[in-house]
């Protein structure tokens, strides 16, 4: 079935520093999302991509669906502490059934203050 | 709260018990999707329903599992003679044919 590979699985920073974090895939997604899920919490979307090259910011939050089609960026300008948290990229093979996604395993994120 | 409501939060119940959880999506969405999440993993697809019809099921969703969604409102899934494995966070996400789907806040199983 269609991975997602998700890198790196953890980060440790330093609050005021930029974030970046990547999605690749072995198959093609039309649709990218990425995700903020805190502990016992559902995820929360941040941005959601519907084509390739886009280039989308919500924030200090900025995701790029890749020209391939096979991978996705995200990056978190000038961290603070409540950034805290695990992010998921999302993919989706059509356009015809949002909702239904696959998941990577998350990029663990720590802001040190 | 207009939000995605489940319950309950956390069930903690015996090998081999039946457990029934409820999904309350938002109001005017006519699909509901049911995601596992074990620890450290990304949400696994389950099930999804657009209205009362339950259009699709992974291979995840094993016999001991059944989804409803009688009225096209809420959702219930309920899992027969529990095992171990079957420990995760069972979330619950609402949307339209046209939107992403909001998540729930999920029930965390323990199966012990």
């Amino acid at each position: 079935g269609q991975q997602l590979n998700q890198s790196p699985q953890s980060m440790f920073i330093q609050e005021g520093e930029d974030v970046s974090m990547n999605c690749t895939s072995s198959s093609i997604f039309n649709t990218w999302l990425w995700y903020k899920q805190d502990p016992g919490e559902g995820p929360v979307l941040l941005i959601a991509l519907y084509k390739a090259g886009e280039l989308t910011s919500n924030g200090r939050l900025t995701a790029q669906f890749g020209i391939t089609r096979k991978d996705s960026f995200l990056n978190i300008s000038a961290s603070i502490p409540s950034d805290v948290g695990i992010y998921f990229c999302a993919g989706q093979p059509s356009n015809t059934n949002a909702g239904k996604s696959t998941f990577g395993d998350g990029t663990t994120l720590t802001v040190k203050p | 709260d207009t939000g995605v409501s489940q319950d309950p939060r956390h069930k903690i119940t015996k090998r081999g018990q039946n457990v029934t959880f409820r999904c309350d999506p938002i109001s005017e969405h006519n699909r509901l999707y049911w995601y596992r999440q074990t620890l450290g993993q990304g949400p696994e697809f389950l099930t999804y329903f657009q209205n009362e019809a339950q259009l699709e099921k992974s291979r995840l969703l094993s016999d001991r599992f059944s989804a409803e969604r009688p009225k096209g409102s809420f959702s219930t899934l309920e899992i027969q003679r529990t095992e171990q494995g079957d420990s995760a966070m069972y979330l619950c996400a609402s949307g339209t044919v046209n939107t992403e789907a909001f998540f729930g806040q999920g029930t965390r199983l323990t199966v012990v």
